[in-house]
């Protein structure tokens, strides 16, 4: 089993809708959380970082963090086309991990 | 803001060359930076990590004499890919961890994407 499991997608979505992105991960000694957004040929942007357990808001964006269920979701609202663009996950155990990432989810907002 | 720039965006080079791409933090210092490797499709898999001013640390499996690191200064890192293969073709992505935050926050560059002929 991988260390952290994401789907790859795509995912599309109609302009407007709530996307749901999530992974899952096996080693429950990760206690730090990202998301990164990666446009076609970029590099990562970081979008949020959650450390531990719980939600986190910023604008259109929400982390969610269970770390009972090994489970990390990222909500995006009212979705624009300018959102369209893989989305990683990333985790790490502590300040001498390193980060850990998730293979990405294509999404696809269309207008 | 913390922003990171990698040169060149796009290295094309005949097989057995070598290739230097730069990273460099432009608008803070950098304890750590990293060195990352994206084939099409698949996720950043780290190549290697480096602090400024001692030698970088190798992930299992990434030939250290191959992809050679120097970290000169707080500020720039470079990655040589020594006689480079088609093999060798890839994203080469870099990041680095600010001085005053925890080493968990990393800033990516916008990759260097390399083709080896």
């Amino acid at each position: 089993q991988k260390e952290v499991e994401q789907d790859p997608g795509p995912l599309s979505v109609p302009e407007g809708a709530i996307v749901s992105l999530n992974c899952t991960y096996s080693n429950s000694a990760f206690q730090y959380f990202m998301w990164y957004r990666q446009y076609s040929r970029k590099g990562p942007e970081l979008l949020m970082y959650t450390y531990s357990s719980g939600n986190k808001e910023d604008g259109r964006f929400t982390a969610q963090v269970d770390k009972s269920s090994k489970y990390i979701s990222l909500f995006i609202r009212d979705s624009q086309p300018s959102d369209s663009a893989t989305y990683l996950c990333a985790m790490t155990r502590g300040s001498q991990g390193n980060l850990i990432f998730g293979k990405g989810t294509k999404l696809s907002v269309k207008p | 803001g913390a922003v990171v720039s990698q040169h060149p965006s796009w290295v094309i080079c005949k097989s057995g060359t070598s290739v230097k791409i730069e990273c460099r933090s432009l608008d803070f210092q950098a304890t750590t930076m990293f060195w990352y490797r994206q084939f099409p499709k698949q996720s950043l898999m780290l190549m290697a990590t480096s602090n400024e001013g001692s030698k970088a640390t190798y992930e299992q499996g990434v030939e250290k004499d191959k992809f050679l690191i120097n970290h000169a200064s707080l500020t720039l890192s470079t990655l040589t890919v020594t006689s480079a293969h088609p093999e060798d073709s890839s994203f080469y992505i870099c990041s680095a961890s600010k001085a005053s935050e925890i080493e968990e926050t990393q800033y990516f560059g916008p990759g260097t994407r390399l083709l080896v002929l």
